[in-house]
């Protein structure tokens, strides 16, 4: 089946620095999503971007479909950032696979 | 619309019970997910529906799983017998269709003693 790799597995910030979160695929997908799931548990759907470029306030991403990878960028990162990210991809069945997952962690 | 939710939050019972996590979607979304999360395995997705019909159980573990969807407001997810290997947390999520946004519930956080 299809393979979704996600880097860094980890990631410490401290506050006010930027990052990129990638997520490679290993087959062509006709979606992709990226969630937060905040400390709490709570998990957060953040974009639905199987192509092209998104941006929502300091969060932006960006899928290469034709190369197999997508970036969340995260500018400006705050405490409240932090959680872990996850990259998840539909395929041809509908069936919605994620990433490991990328634990980020903002210190103030 | 109050988003997804879920019930109970937390169950806590004893191997060989029967379990039943309840979802209600959000109003309108044709689809509904059944996911499991654990240390060792990630997000997995169990189930979905469309409305109302399963489309792919493909991802339920054993036969010991089911779920159901009688009605568009609803869905419950049962294992009959409970194993510990069953503990986990099941969210629940809904869109308004395929590779659209899914949107989830709290999730049941599941401890089988």
């Amino acid at each position: 089946g299809i393979q979704v790799e996600q880097s860094p597995p980890d990631l410490i910030l401290q506050e006010g620095a930027n990052s990129t979160l990638r997520c490679n695929f290993s087959d062509s997908v006709n979606n992709l999503q990226w969630f937060h799931q905040n400390p709490w548990g709570q998990l957060i759907n953040l974009f639905y971007i199987p192509s092209g470029t998104k941006q929502n306030g300091r969060l932006s991403a960006t899928t290469v479909a034709t190369e197999r990878y997508s970036l969340l960028y995260i500018s400006s990162s705050q405490t409240t950032d932090s959680g872990v990210y996850f990259c998840a991809v539909g395929t041809g069945g509908f069936k919605t696979i994620f990433g490991a997952g990328t634990r980020l962690f903002v210190k103030a | 619309d109050a988003g997804v939710i879920q019930s109970p939050r937390h169950e806590v019972t004893e191997m060989g019970q029967e379990v039943t996590l309840r979802c209600k979607p959000i109003s309108g979304h044709d689809y509904l997910f059944w996911y499991r999360q654990t240390m060792m395995r990630g997000l997995e997705l169990l189930i979905y529906f469309n409305n109302n019909v399963p489309i792919d159980d493909s991802g339920m573990p054993e036969d010991r799983f089911s779920a159901k969807m009688p009605n568009a407001s609803f869905s419950t997810l049962k294992i009959q017998p409970s194993e510990p290997r069953d503990s986990a947390v099941y969210f629940c999520a809904s869109s308004l269709s395929v590779g659209k946004t899914q949107y989830f519930g709290p999730g049941t956080r599941l401890l089988v003693l």
